[in-house]
């Protein structure tokens, strides 16, 4: 199983800046995704992310409020930018694995998430 | 496109009895995985069972079963023997079984409490 590290663990921000937020795998994933969880509420993904080409946004979520990169197969970035209190939420780094050789299927595993609270 | 439904938003359960958490989804599509994800107050999705919806053998994972309904389209979750840290946010999914939409689509959740 893959294991997933996100930084930072919380933070607190000001209304108009941006923060940028680390997600680390320590193997070598094919896909990536972001996922958004406001308070009290469900995960939605925000984007898939995969090594080398351009991150692909779910419907309502746009490059220039959260854009990503994918500089390798372990690591992935999402900024959010501009923020608002609208975007205090926790952010899910999740990651795509293969379950073994023999089985079609890939396991998603999730990092433990950053909790932004916007001001 | 697929939805997930949790209707219960929250339930409770004596410590060593058992409950059972409901799910429904809509899809269009014949092959496809329905997963059960438990949230701690740490925030950790910790992956509690998955069901291919080709079998038609009800997954089960030590205290956790489902019953997966493929026509009704209904998807529960039973846990037995539940235990104090068994306390969670727990979430229906559902994934495409193929293609690039590996996306999950997510329930709204239903928070269980375990009491003494």
């Amino acid at each position: 199983s893959a294991v997933i590290s996100q930084k930072p663990s919380r933070d607190i921000c000001q209304r108009g800046t941006s923060l940028t937020i680390q997600c680390q795998v320590d193997s070598q994933v094919t896909m990536m995704f972001w996922y958004r969880q406001q308070p009290g509420q469900s995960l939605t993904l925000i984007a898939t992310a995969n090594q080398g080409s351009e991150a692909t946004y779910e419907s309502g979520f746009v490059i220039d409020k959260f854009p990503i990169s994918r500089p390798n197969l372990t690591f992935s970035t999402l900024t959010v930018s501009n923020m608002s209190p609208e975007d205090s939420s926790i952010y899910l780094c999740s990651v795509e694995d293969v379950a073994g050789s023999s089985s079609s299927y890939n396991e998603q595993f999730f990092g433990p998430g950053t909790r932004l609270t916007v001001l | 496109a697929q939805t997930v439904t949790q209707s219960q938003p929250e339930m409770s359960v004596q410590e060593a009895e058992t409950v059972t958490l409901s799910c429904t989804y809509d899809t269009s599509e014949s092959d496809y995985y329905l997963f059960w994800y438990k949230q701690p107050p740490s925030r950790q999705m910790i992956l509690v069972i998955r069901q291919e919806a080709y079998k038609q053998q009800n997954a089960t994972e030590n205290r956790f079963s489902v019953n997966f309904q493929k026509a009704a389209k209904y998807f529960s979750l039973k846990i037995s023997d539940s235990q104090l840290g068994d306390a969670a946010m727990y979430f229906c999914a559902y994934r495409r079984s193929t293609g690039t939409a590996s996306k999950l689509t997510f329930g709204t959740g239903t928070r269980l409490q375990v009491t003494l």
